[in-house]
């Protein structure tokens, strides 16, 4: 079946110019996570959702980071003002949730934001 | 939070070479998955394990969860091995997110 996808693959923006980062999980996936990666580095946690409810938003940097997922399908991550350390791949996760019990992860292809 | 450290940073080996990747991690999971991130950055998912031994092909992985680490096997080493291994695992009640370690980088030489 369809894996995780994100759009769009790369992005470049001005620096305060508002970007919107697109993720659609797995069919039937309740959880979404996402996450930034910098360059050599591992992915970070950002935000994570379940069903349409942002469950931990712990991971974001700023409050200029913003994400929603109002159908409990498709998200979208939204930074305002970009800055130039904002530059990184934002990755986009979803997996199953039963209860306690944490389930396989699968990622999508990621967006490569550069803000210039 | 938790802490994963993995080991060796840097690894070349010589195409059919085996090669050991470790994980260690600081506290007890819920969750433990190994990824290859490929050269295009697509993270690719080679195994869920939070707990004992599992192979697929020329890999294979064993977490011992008790002692807090989890191995990665590598036979006979291709070309299209080469990458970034990650680690990384879900710790804590109610706690669903991966934390990640600094991963091993892979680089396999005909």
């Amino acid at each position: 079946g369809a894996g995780v996808s994100q759009s769009p693959r790369y992005k470049v923006a001005k620096r305060g110019q508002d970007v919107a980062l697109r993720c659609d999980p797995i069919s039937g996936h309740v959880s979404l996570f996402w996450y930034q990666q910098a360059l050599g580095q591992g992915p970070e946690f950002l935000t994570y959702f379940q069903n349409e409810a942002q469950l931990d938003k712990s991971g974001l940097p700023s409050d200029r980071f913003f994400a929603e997922r109002p159908e409990g399908s498709v998200s979208t991550l939204k930074i305002q003002r970009t800055q130039q350390e904002d530059s990184a791949v934002y990755l986009c996760a979803s997996s199953l949730v039963w209860g306690a019990i944490s389930y396989e992860q699968y990622f999508g292809p990621g967006t490569r934001l550069t803000v210039t | 939070g938790i802490q994963v450290e993995q080991s060796p940073p840097d690894l070349i080996l010589q195409e059919g070479a085996n090669s050991t990747l470790r994980c260690n991690f600081s506290d007890s999971v819920n969750n433990l998955q190994w990824f290859h991130q490929n050269p295009w950055g697509q993270l690719i998912n080679l195994f869920y394990i939070p707990s004992g031994t599992k192979q697929n092909g020329r890999l294979s992985a064993t977490t011992v969860a008790t002692e807090r680490y989890s191995l990665l096997y590598i036979s006979s080493s291709q070309t299209t091995d080469s990458g970034v291994y990650f680690c990384a695992v879900v710790s804590g009640a109610g706690s669903y997110q991966l934390t990640f370690g600094k991963g091993t980088k892979l680089s396999v030489i005909p």
